[in-house]
């Protein structure tokens, strides 16, 4: 079992819809991170929060909005996706320090498919 | 602009045969980290090397980092069915800890 929780497991939407992805973690972790990861590849860095604020923005398309309430919560808003977006969203989160150099503890993911 | 880069790309082996895969970067690493990703499942922490010519063993896994702190290899010990997954490194590249393409490992009995 992962530490890091994330929901929904799978998720299939419209183009045109509107929904959210959360992640919560309870380790006392103070840096979390959005990746994306297409089949066969390595995950790639969206965004990271470190201290509920936002650090690291990958050159992400707007239609991709991250938020951080508080230091255990995490979620990715999505509006108006495009069918290249399909793929394995990933929440991490690592200790206090330089995130770089800390070892990320990984979600499930949820598993986006775009109609 | 700065990679990582592993190799190989996919290794498929003999259940008890020995397994490495190679990573590789142009400038200096202040640390590298290993993971582990099964089929269908999420990267899952392995190990993090920091120093110059460190040398970690977990049972049947061998993890270098090089001198130089530029490369470094993870090495399995007589494969077994488990050990059937895609492995990445891991290097700090800039404020981001980026990936390797990993090294999807089969394993048949």
């Amino acid at each position: 079992d992962t530490e890091v929780t994330q929901t929904p497991k799978h998720l299939v939407m419209g183009m045109t819809n509107k929904k959210s992805l959360k992640c919560e973690q309870h380790m006392g972790h103070r840096a979390m991170y959005w990746y994306k990861q297409k089949a066969k590849k390595p995950p790639e860095l969206m965004f990271v929060y470190s201290y509920e604020k936002l650090s690291i923005n990958e050159s992400v398309p707007s239609r991709f909005s991250p938020e951080c309430p508080n230091s255990s919560l995490l979620n990715l808003h999505l509006h108006a996706l495009q069918p290249e977006d399909s793929a394995l969203y990933l929440c991490a989160s690592s200790p206090p320090g330089t995130g770089r150099n800390q070892p990320q503890h990984f979600g499930d993911g949820t598993r986006l498919s775009i109609l | 602009g700065q990679q990582v880069m592993q190799i190989p790309q996919y290794q498929h082996v003999q259940e008890g045969e020995d397994f490495t895969t190679y990573c590789n970067s142009s400038t200096t690493l202040s640390n590298i980290q290993w993971y582990k990703q099964r089929p269908g499942g999420h990267p899952v922490f392995l190990i993090q090397l920091v120093k110059s010519g460190e040398v970690k063993k977990q049972k049947r896994l061998t993890f270098q980092f090089g001198e130089a702190k530029k490369n470094s290899s993870l090495h399995i010990t007589a494969t077994q069915t488990t050990d059937v997954g895609t492995y990445f490194c891991a290097g700090p590249v800039g404020t981001a800890l980026i990936f390797g393409k990993g090294t999807t490992l089969s394993v048949s009995s």
